[in-house]
């Protein structure tokens, strides 16, 4: 079964300071893609960010990169010059897995970032 | 180009009545997947559909069913209200095609369901 862990219940990050979400993900499968995506207290989910585990290089979107380690199973987010708007819940995803049949998203428990004027 | 857009937004029922809740994905998407949101469970998966057809299906009971049109706009039903069922339900959309894992998947602002 797939299975997504943030360890990170809660981060603080100042203003214009990068801050990195920590993501470890759990599949036997070598095909499968990875999601980021922003939830701010309204509750619309937003997505950030995606990365395939064919994809050599590390998905960037904006001020958001996904650090991609494969072999350790790994997809932090990484948020560059942090903005009070950033302040919300982030969760990491996972789709595909189990022989590629699988068509939903595994999510992680979240982190709650704040951003500190 | 239109969001994903659900509705009703907020919706407020009582235990043992039933609840419809409309989808449509963005324009040329054909995949349409539900999830629940709660406080204790977090985001679980309920069900995913392309072109009129149910490809996966989450750990829901029977309560639980969706459909999805000719038009990609896809339903889900909660028939017999339990407490238990309060929740935001998002709605994501994708192109659908290929291997589930490609592609970018896009959410709703979701419904907000409360049961009394």
């Amino acid at each position: 079964a797939q299975k997504i862990t943030q360890t990170q219940p809660g981060m603080f990050v100042q203003e214009k300071e990068a801050v990195t979400l920590d993501c470890t993900y759990d599949t036997s499968d070598p095909s499968y893609g990875l999601f980021w995506y922003k939830q701010p207290s309204s509750g619309e989910m937003i997505f950030l960010i995606y990365q395939g585990s064919y994809d050599q290089q590390n998905a960037t979107e904006g001020r958001y990169s996904l650090n991609f380690q494969k072999a350790r199973k790994s997809a932090n987010l990484v948020i560059s010059a942090s903005q009070l708007g950033d302040s919300a819940m982030y969760f990491c995803a996972m789709r595909g897995g189990s022989g590629g049949s699988n068509y939903k998203l595994t999510f992680g428990k979240g982190t709650l970032l704040t951003v500190n004027p | 180009k239109a969001g994903v857009t659900q509705t009703p937004r907020y919706l407020i029922k009582t235990r043992g009545q039933q609840v419809t809740l409309s989808c449509s994905p963005i324009s040329g998407h054909r995949s349409v997947s539900w999830y629940q949101q709660t406080p204790g469970q977090g985001l679980q998966f309920l069900f995913e559909y392309f072109s009129e057809t149910q490809r996966n299906k989450g750990n829901f009971p029977g309560r639980f069913s969706g459909r999805q049109f000719s038009n990609s706009r896809s339903e889900m039903n909660v028939s017999t209200l339990e407490l238990g069922d309060s929740a935001l339900y998002l709605c994501a959309s994708s192109l659908g095609g290929g291997t589930p894992y490609t592609g970018e998947l896009f959410f709703g602002e979701g419904s907000r369901l409360t049961v009394l």
